[in-house]
């Protein structure tokens, strides 16, 4: 069945270390989207794409790298250079022509 | 600059009840409003959407009111039920393709049965 998925649920980072989250949709949707959750906040976006070998910066995008080289995959870099990596990581696709972002379950990075 | 509000951090109503979640705006050129409920640690679940060319949408127990001239919306679930509880969040977006969705801080509904 169509859907999202992020992998891991949960990931760990020690000091100095980058970490890739993992984002897949057999939606088949053209654009897809990062997002972060800090508690009691919103959700605020990282980098988004609109198409294959595009994406664009988003409102907190330090420290973070992404790379869209497949329709179905928009994976997220945590670098050594984000300094609260610590939150809720949030993936989101929307399809052509539609305004409605889908999200997929989340990944919580936590930082040892 | 928080462009969406929710200024109610968390509501409370009894089983059966209205639930009325409210959010305020301020960039007039937000064109798309959605709301989304989410359960801790999962992603959230898209409920229900409205565009600016409208003032109401309805879906089943849900339903979101727009007031443009005040910039507010406001989502009503009749009637509330215990699986409602979660946090929901008001979110709106700008432009033909509504690429980047600005979201609220989220409020906390608790049904009580």
């Amino acid at each position: 069945d169509g859907g999202i998925t992020q992998s891991p649920k949960y990931l760990f980072r020690k000091e100095g270390q980058n970490v890739t989250l993992s984002c897949e949709q057999n939606l088949n949707h053209d654009a897809m989207y990062w997002y972060r959750q800090d508690p009691g906040q919103g959700l605020r976006l990282i980098y988004y794409s609109q198409i294959v070998n595009d994406f664009q910066k988003g409102d907190i995008a330090e420290g973070y790298s992404v790379s869209r080289e497949k329709k179905e995959s928009f994976p997220l870099t945590v670098t050594s250079a984000q300094k609260n990596p610590t939150a809720f990581y949030l993936c989101a696709s929307r399809g052509a022509g539609k305004k409605t972002q889908y999200f997929g379950p989340g990944t919580r990075l936590l930082v040892l | 600059d928080q462009q969406v509000k929710q200024n109610s951090p968390s509501l409370s109503v009894q089983e059966g009840r209205i639930s009325i979640l409210n959010c305020d705006y301020t960039n007039s050129m937000f064109d798309y409003f959605l709301w989304y409920k989410k359960y801790p640690a999962e992603g959230p679940t898209f409920l229900i959407s409205i565009s600016s060319i409208k003032d109401k949408n309805e879906d089943g127990r849900f339903t979101v009111f727009l007031n443009k001239s005040a910039k507010h919306l406001s989502l009503h679930i009749v009637p509330s039920q215990p699986g409602d509880s979660a946090v929901y969040f008001c979110a709106a977006s700008a432009g033909e393709y509504g690429n980047k969705l600005v979201f609220g801080a989220g409020t906390i509904l608790r049904v009580k049965s």
